[in-house]
């Protein structure tokens, strides 16, 4: 089975500081790794996911992720965020399958609020 | 529409009553996923769809709690006896199946049992 921890349930910071989130995942087979955002009231949207190849992924909204195997991390940053980026963010994971469909099933992390102030 | 679409956005039922939730995924979707949103839970998966495979139901937390896939598109999850525990979002999500195809989720519906 596969677990998810965000290691911070809320962060706050000023508008065009920097910004981490934190995951951390445990899985004893291989997985892909997915980060949501969740806007108020409103279903959640993939800002980005990780496959293969390069360990640093681009998403949407200028936000990157660096997945780490040995630190079984998948942590999320954006060099510069904005008063729009306030949101909830969830980590995920769902493993892989040899034989290409997907087993769809993901496991979510508890989710970060971050806020933004001005 | 293009996306996921949910209904109803809002119900408020009296505990003991029973509740359908309708999911209309996106076209051509083969795969199709219920979630639950409550405080304190998180985000828990429910049950998934995949083509005429038979689902995996395996988060489903009681036997009043039940879904049906018709012509492998639309979706109903179906509360029997709700309890006033099963407030929460439901939300629904399609994906094309094949492994890292991206999810795509609905807005939700809410649900109150009072």
């Amino acid at each position: 089975a596969q677990s998810v921890t965000q290691l911070d349930s809320q962060v706050p910071v000023f508008e065009e500081a920097p910004v981490e989130l934190r995951c951390n995942y445990s899985s004893s087979v291989s997985v892909y790794l997915f980060w949501y955002v969740q806007y108020p009231n409103q279903g959640l949207q993939l800002l980005l996911k990780y496959l293969s190849g390069s360990t640093l992924v681009k998403g949407i909204n200028g936000f990157e992720a660096e997945f780490n195997k040995s630190q079984t991390s998948f942590h999320l940053r954006k060099p510069s965020v904005h008063i729009s980026d306030t949101a909830e963010y969830f980590c995920a994971v769902t493993r892989t399958n040899a034989g290409g469909t997907s087993y769809g099933k993901l496991t979510f992390g508890q989710g970060t609020i971050l806020t933004v102030h001005p | 529409g293009a996306g996921v679409s949910q209904s109803p956005s809002n119900k408020v039922t009296e505990k003991g009553k029973d509740v359908e939730l309708r999911c209309d995924p996106i076209s051509g979707h083969t795969a199709l996923y219920w979630y639950r949103q409550s405080l304190g839970q998180g985000l828990e998966f429910l049950i998934y769809f995949q083509g005429n495979s038979a689902p995996d139901k395996s988060g489903l937390p009681s036997d009043r709690f039940s879904a049906e896939r018709t012509g492998g598109s639309v979706s109903t999850l179906t509360i029997q006896r709700t309890q006033q525990e099963d407030s929460a979002v439901y939300l629904c999500a399609s994906s094309l199946g094949r492994q890292g195809n991206t999810i795509y989720f609905g807005e939700g519906s809410w649900l109150t049992v009072v």
